[in-house]
């Protein structure tokens, strides 16, 4: 079984800040894994996933994560947040063999003018 | 532009009635999953399938039920709503195969309400 932790239900932050959400993981196995984005009354829109090669991923937005299998993590930052960021974010991960993402329980971000 | 709507996007019911989400999806996708959305538990699994006739439980699929009768479709049934029911649904479909990246492309969700 895998499971996906987000540290933080809520986050508020200036605008202009360092955004920082974090994701751990735990997996048995090597994952591939998920940054979704919800804004209100919308569905889920993916922001950026890692399957394999370089760690660090860049995503829409300006949003970035870097996989850390040492730590079993992949944070998601940003390093200016913009008044447009305030939505809910989501960590998921899934396994290579299998097609069902397991999710966080997400965060929100709310951005203070 | 292909797509995947989800309908009604609100519907309000009675404890005991029988309803029906749809799903619908024009990407030609093998896989299509249900999830709903609740407060602190993000989103968790109801049923998905992998292909026409196939259907499978996922983490949270007492009282509900799908089928799989052709590619573009996957409907949720609540055989008798329940209060414990109330929430927020989300269809999404993937495509599947050896370049499988295991991206989901969700639907704008229907919001169910059982009083």
């Amino acid at each position: 079984a895998q499971s996906v932790t987000q540290l933080g239900s809520h986050v508020s932050v200036s605008e202009g800040a360092l955004v920082l959400l974090r994701c751990n993981y735990s997996s048995s196995v090597p994952p591939y894994l998920f940054w979704y984005v919800q804004y209100p009354n919308q569905g889920l829109q993916l922001l950026l996933k890692y399957t394999t090669g370089a760690t660090l991923v860049k995503g829409i937005n300006g949003f970035e994560a870097e996989f850390k299998k040492s730590e079993t993590s992949f944070h998601l930052t940003k390093p200016s947040a913009h008044m447009s960021d305030a939505a809910e974010y989501f960590c998921a991960v899934s396994r290579s063999n299998d097609y069902k993402l397991s999710f966080g329980a997400g965060t929100t971000v709310t951005v203070r003018a | 532009d292909a797509e995947i709507t989800q309908s009604p996007r609100h519907k309000i019911t009675e404890t005991g009635r029988q309803v029906t989400l749809a799903c619908h999806q024009t990407w030609n996708h093998n896989n299509m999953f249900w999830y709903r959305q609740d407060l602190g538990h993000g989103l968790r699994l109801i049923h998905y399938s992998y292909g026409v006739q196939d259907t499978n439980k996922g983490e949270v699929s007492d009282g509900y039920s799908v089928s799989r009768s052709n590619t573009e479709d996957l409907p949720l049934t609540l055989e008798s709503a329940a209060s414990s029911q109330t929430s927020v649904y989300f269809c999404a479909s993937s495509d599947g195969g050896s370049l499988n990246t295991g991206e989901l492309f969700f639907g704008e969700g229907s919001r169910l309400t059982v009083l």
